[in-house]
């Protein structure tokens, strides 16, 4: 069984780019989460999915971030007009029902660098 | 509301024993227990479920205590594998945001 996806693992943008990063669940899992992890620190929410559906994104800044988890392919987060504060690892998770009581499964991460 | 964790930081030798703590203001539905490496992503190790359901691996035990509101991660006769951040994720009902810890260091050496 392959495990959650993402990539790419690094990615380096500079200031004012795009980043794009996917994440591919574990297979039968059709619920996604993201997270953001800065250096020494804890993981903080950003955005719940459903296939096609947002659930909930209380912990998406409300500019340049956006999430999508088509029927077809891979979650994305996108991050327009990156600024260095967005330097961090992002994390995805999926789980196979609602989180409520089911474990979630992390990948292994994107480390953005905004230079 | 981000759960508290202590300790910070706990340093043992190879066999001892450690209890990891989690505590919140709000009532919880669920604590979840993460281990994480430097540099690798979040392992899961435990969810405890408010009326007592847990699920997790054989080898690693863990309370709620739905009253006070806190959880302990129980880790004996550790092992060198057992370094790493501890994290707990919290939510207070079904279907809402995990919020984690800050994280607890574990440093086992031999």
């Amino acid at each position: 069984n392959a495990g959650v996806m993402q990539n790419p693992r690094h990615l380096v943008r500079r200031r004012g780019q795009e980043a794009r990063l996917r994440c591919s669940p574990m297979k039968g899992h059709s619920h996604v989460y993201w997270y953001r992890q800065l250096p020494e620190e804890g993981l903080k929410f950003m955005v719940y999915l459903q296939k096609e559906n947002i659930i909930d994104e209380s912990g998406m800044p409300k500019e340049r971030f956006s999430a999508e988890f088509p029927k077809e392919g891979p979650s994305i987060l996108r991050i327009q007009q990156v600024v260095r504060g967005d330097s961090a690892a992002y994390f995805c998770a999926s789980s196979p029902r609602d989180r409520a009581g089911y474990e979630q499964y992390f990948g292994p991460g994107t480390r953005l660098t905004v230079t | 509301q981000q759960p508290v964790q202590s300790p910070q930081a706990v340093i043992l030798r190879e066999g001892e024993d450690a209890v990891i703590n989690c505590s919140s203001s709000k009532a919880l539905y669920s604590v979840h227990w993460y281990r994480q490496k430097h540099g690798e992503a979040p392992v899961f190790l435990m969810i405890l479920l408010k009326g007592g359901e847990q699920k997790g691996h054989e080898k690693i035990s863990a309370s709620f205590n739905e009253k006070k509101q806190q959880s302990s991660l129980y880790l004996t006769a550790s092992q060198l594998s057992y370094s790493g951040t501890y994290f707990c994720g919290t939510d207070t009902q079904a279907g809402t945001a995990l919020i984690f810890g800050k994280g607890t260091t574990l440093s086992v050496s031999s």
